[in-house]
């Protein structure tokens, strides 16, 4: 089986940086995803990690240990606009679906 | 990106009627679509895994009889809600993958959902 686990909520400061982290526990592995949605809309691919380490994509960024089954996802420079629910999502060996963590909610505020 | 389109986005019906809600891949082939729910403030619950060609593989608890999957070609996978009632008042995301494509991880992508409303 597979479980998932990240905060439920976090406020942060318009213009600061946040950490939000996940883990995880699988039976297989073949990479962790992070997503964002707004209420009301699907999720928008924001990383993806398979290898240890951090991946930098403008002011995301995530990182990933495999031994420890722990992922954090960094926000940079906040925006308003960032205020949303960020999934982390676990793939398994094969063609298997992704397997989602109750997501998120992040507050940016002013 | 590929792009995953959904329709209707939003549809209310009388309880006891049947919703069919359709998710395309517009621009790719994708052997294997994946339809999720999503109650709100919560994450995204995996339903079924639907294979072109062959019948859905649901995950526990889901009835198949009531949610009706059909995957008829490479492009088109359906999902047909029958005999609605409010509790199935829901948002419904379907997701593909391109099996065909280079990308090395192989995404998942997700179309923009249906928002069911039954009376």
């Amino acid at each position: 089986g597979q479980n998932i686990d990240q905060p439920t909520e976090m406020t942060a400061t318009e213009g600061a940086i946040v950490q939000i982290n996940c883990t995880y526990q699988t039976s297989g592995f073949n990479g962790l995803f992070w997503y964002q949605q707004h209420a009301g809309e699907a999720p928008t691919f924001l990383s993806y990690n398979v290898l240890d380490g951090l991946e930098e994509k403008g002011r995301f960024s995530s990182f990933l240990s495999r031994s420890k089954g722990y992922s954090y996802l960094l926000l940079k420079e906040l925006q308003m606009k960032d205020s949303a629910s960020y999934l982390c999502a676990v793939r398994g060996v094969g063609n298997t679906p992704l397997v989602f963590g109750k997501g998120t909610r992040l507050s940016v505020i002013a | 990106g590929a792009v995953v389109s959904q329709h209707p986005s939003r549809v209310i019906c009388k309880s006891g009627t049947s919703v069919k809600i359709e998710c395309r891949s517009l621009d790719f082939q994708a052997t294997t679509m994946f339809w999720y729910r999503q109650f709100p403030k919560q994450s995204l619950m995996l339903m079924a895994t639907s294979n072109e060609g062959s019948k859905a593989t649901y995950e526990q608890g889901v009835e198949k009889d009531k949610f009706l999957i059909n995957h008829a070609s490479l492009t088109l996978s359906t999902l047909t809600v029958t005999s609605a009632h409010p509790e199935d008042s829901s948002f419904y995301i379907c997701s593909a993958r391109d099996s065909t494509s280079g990308f090395s991880y192989n995404e998942q992508f997700f179309g923009p959902g249906t928002r069911l409303t039954v009376l």
